[in-house]
Formats: structure tokens, sequence, C-alpha cells
């Protein structure tokens, strides 16, 4: 079936660095893939469609400049989180339609725990 | 209106019992349903789709929907202890992004 590989799964910066996970389909080509973030006990908030080849659409109250998505290959989107600070901290996860299965049907990555210090 | 309601949780069964999660949205256009289920501190997983009217069986999973009402639902059989997880509704949407409902954390009691 179809897998989605997200790089890495736990990161601890210091405040103020930037922060860069990679989301990959492994089997499949992905034009579109979706980022959310995911506060403790809250739901998935989707935070940007990243679309293959242009720029990201993003979503009313994120910040385009400080989360930066790239997709940049059928196969590979990131997101970096620049300058980041505590209150970016949060469970990012990435996915992508399942192929060959209805236009809301997604695959996830496994996600990637942020801690900011 | 939230574009995606669910009944607020977090909802106890006891083991053997049957789990009702239900689901509203406000997008009358949505023709496809989703139930994810998110174990804690892991990423979601598709467990049940619905496209018509009625229920859908799937194992010890049923769906309901209801258009009219704008109403799915998601029955849970012979609950087991591993059950216990967020569930999490995605009516599909007319425009091309999925949202996500707040999610019912269920707990099936041993």
């Amino acid at each position: 079936g179809a897998v989605v590989s997200q790089h890495p799964s736990w990161v601890i910066c210091k405040s103020g660095t930037s922060v860069k996970i990679e989301c990959r389909s492994l089997d499949f080509q992905a034009t579109t893939m979706f980022w959310y973030r995911q506060f403790p006990k809250k739901s998935l908030m989707l935070m940007a469609t990243s679309n293959e080849g242009s720029k990201a659409t993003y979503e009313q109250g994120v910040e385009k400049d400080k989360f930066l998505i790239n997709h940049a290959s059928l196969t590979l989107s990131t997101l970096t989180v620049t300058s980041a600070h505590p209150e970016d901290s949060s469970f990012y996860i990435c996915s992508a339609r399942t192929p060959n299965s209805g236009a809301n049907v997604l695959t996830f990555g496994a996600g990637s725990r942020l801690t900011v210090l | 209106q939230k574009e995606v309601e669910q009944n607020s949780g977090p909802l106890s069964v006891p083991e053997g019992a049957i789990a009702s999660l239900n689901c509203t949205y406000s997008d009358r256009g949505s023709q496809s349903f989703f139930w994810y289920r998110q174990y804690s501190g892991k990423s979601p997983e598709l467990i049940m789709s619905i496209y018509s009217n009625g229920d859908k069986e799937d194992g010890r999973f049923t769906a309901q929907l209801n258009k009219a009402s704008q109403y799915v639902s998601l029955l849970i059989r012979d609950s087991q202890p591993s059950d216990s997880a967020t569930y999490l509704c995605a009516p599909g949407t007319s425009y091309d992004k999925v949202i996500f409902g707040p999610g019912t954390s269920l707990s099936v009691i041993p």
C-alpha cells in the first residue's frame, strides 16, 4: 500500500533556530501534500496545501514566512519552521492523497514532534 | 458555524458494549465521508468511508449517513480496549483540502 515517510520523528531545537521536516511518498507520486499541526489533545489543523512545482496554499492565520513549504518533486515536500519559538512546539503531520482512492482518502506520515526550548 | 462538529468526549464504554460516535457537517456539497482513528501519539489512519445514504458495515464498524440531516455516525460493536483512541470525522469537501472534525476520544474499559 501507499507509504508516506516523514523525518525526523522527534526534534528538539533552541529558540530562534530553524527546523526542516521532510515528507516523502515512497511508492507513488504526490502532486499535492497536506501539512497539519496538532497540539496536545486537540484536533488536526490544516496549515497548508503543498503543490508540486508551485507555491503552497496556506490556511488563514498561518504565517507563510514562518512556515516555509517547498514541494520540489513529485515525491518530496518539506516544511521549514523558521526562527522557532516555544509556542511552535507541536506535532506536525504530513499527508498525501492515497492513490486510486477517493479525493479525501489520505495516507499520513508518522509525524514529527517538535520541541523548541 | 464550524465546518465539522463531533460529539464531545471523552466517551467511555465498557468492553463489549456499543460505542456511538456522531458527526455533523456544514457543507451541503459533501458527497463522501470518512472516519479516521488516531491512537495517542500516532498519526491518523482511515477506518471507514461512506458515500451513500444509509448504513455501511465493515466488521465491527458501521457507518451511517444522512445527507439531508448532514449527519454521519460511526458505531463500534463489541468494543475492545484496543478501540480506545480518538476518532476523527472528515467529510469530503467540494474544494481541494481535507478538514477534520475536533475528534471524539473513546475509552473502552475492560
